[in-house]
């Protein structure tokens, strides 16, 4: 069955530094791929999306490039701020959409 | 401009009681659904539907039925609740699917006891 994993969390990196989330997926299928951040005491916002393979979803300073034949869409950013506290999920979709666990990341000053 | 309805927003069961949820969307969203968020375990998908009068299982269907009453209300329903059921509950809708966004409502937390 279809199925999306992430690193284990917590991540704790200092300000500045460089940030990376794994997320592997299994399809059955060709889905789209997503990055969903949850910001404390909030719903999930959608990050980014990539839809086909090599295609490369970036926003806010994030970037993820959809890799089939690693079948994974990890997360980075070059330089994190204390706002990017959060837990990022990453998510694949077809008709349905299946979530990773989270991973939960605080940035420390 | 309402988005994603739920209600209610905290609710307490004992087991054995059964009770709905409730989802609305103004957005004219063809694909809704239902996930559970447990901690460290992210949002699990439950129930959803693709599009007015179908439904399909998720990856935790069990406990649960849904109801696609029309293309904008999308019920979640509890037969005999348990306390593996105690969550926060959410609904999202999409316009179609493969590339859109989900759409979020503010979620139920549900205590069974």
């Amino acid at each position: 069955g279809d199925s999306v994993t992430q690193m284990e969390g917590p991540v704790t990196l200092s300000e500045e530094a460089f940030l990376t989330i794994n997320c592997t997926y299994t399809a059955t299928g060709y889905p789209s791929l997503f990055w969903y951040v949850q910001y404390p005491g909030e719903g999930l916002q959608l990050l980014l999306k990539a839809t086909k393979a090599d295609d490369k979803g970036s926003n806010k300073g994030f970037e993820a490039t959809y890799r089939k034949e690693t079948t994974s869409f990890h997360l980075e950013k070059g330089s994190v701020q204390v706002s990017d506290s959060a837990v990022y999920f990453c998510a694949l979709a077809y008709d349905k959409v299946i979530f990773g666990p989270g991973t939960s990341l605080s940035v420390i000053p | 401009n309402a988005g994603v309805t739920q209600t209610p927003k905290f609710q307490v069961l004992k087991t054995g009681q059964s009770m709905t949820l409730q989802c609305a969307q103004d957005m004219n969203h063809n694909s809704m659904y239902w996930y559970r968020q447990d901690p460290g375990m992210g949002l699990r998908l439950i129930y959803y539907s693709a599009s007015e009068g179908t439904t399909d299982k998720g990856e935790v269907p069990n406990g649960y039925n849904v109801s696609r009453l029309n293309k904008r209300e999308f019920s979640l329903r509890l037969e005999s609740a348990a306390p593996s059921q105690t969550s926060v509950y959410f609904c999202a809708s999409r316009e179609g699917v493969l590339n859109e966004k989900l759409f979020f409502g503010s979620g139920t937390q549900l205590s069974v006891l």
